[in-house]
């Protein structure tokens, strides 16, 4: 099946830090992937849909200039939370959506659990 | 407001029994759905899923049941194993609207015990 690769899987940061978390689709293209963030108990909270090529649309309460995404290829996109704090631990997850021979089932990568100090 | 509700955060099964995760949405433009397991520290794992033109998938000892008029459809597994322990996210979209993301409703934590 399709297989979609997301790193680190845990980050422990000083406050003001940046993280950057790499998400990769590595048998197929994902011209979109999609962001999650999921805090304890809770469901799975959609923060920004990313487009190859273009800017990705964030989810109202998102801070675009604090969560940078970039999807500059078909198959690698990545999410900067930048100068972190403490109520950005989270668990953030990546997705793509599948395309021909998978469908469209999305396809999720394995999380990265951010602590921040 | 959510748009998919699970209402039962946990479930306890004995193995080899039927388990029954129920979910139940509000969104009448939603005609895609799935399910999602996850275990702990991973991504969600794709189970299943159903499109609104049917009342019923089915896939080894998965099934899911859509119920459009009453707009609630859930997943049942049998027979029940230890393994299926984790947490169910019934999720939801509308292919008709483009690429839109899935929502998903906050989980159920299914217990199988031996």
């Amino acid at each position: 099946g399709a297989v979609v690769s997301q790193h680190p899987s845990r980050v422990i940061c000083k406050s003001g830090t940046s993280v950057k978390i790499e998400c990769r689709s590595l048998d197929f293209q994902a011209t979109t992937m999609f962001w999650y963030r999921q805090f304890p108990k809770q469901s799975l909270m959609l923060m920004a849909t990313s487009n190859e090529g273009s800017k990705a649309t964030y989810e109202q309460g998102v801070e675009k200039d604090k969560f940078l995404i970039n999807h500059a290829s078909l198959t690698l996109s990545t999410l900067t939370v930048t100068s972190a704090h403490p109520e950005d631990s989270s668990f953030y997850i990546c997705s793509a959506r599948g395309t021909g021979r998978v469908g469209e089932k999305l396809f999720f990568g394995s999380g990265t659990q951010l602590s921040v100090l | 407001d959510q748009q998919v509700k699970q209402n039962s955060p946990s479930l306890s099964v004995q193995e080899g029994r039927i388990s029954i995760l129920n979910c139940d949405y509000t969104n009448s433009m939603f005609d895609y759905f799935l399910w999602y397991k996850k275990y702990p520290a991973e991504g969600p794992t794709f189970l299943i899923s159903i499109s609104s033109i049917k009342d019923k998938n089915e896939d080894g000892r998965f099934t899911v049941f859509l119920n459009k008029s009453a707009k609630h459809l859930s997943l049942h597994i049998v027979p029940s194993q230890p393994g299926d322990s984790a947490v169910y996210f019934c999720a939801a979209s509308s292919r008709n609207s483009g690429n839109t993301p899935l929502v998903f409703g906050k989980g159920t934590r299914l217990s199988v015990i031996a």
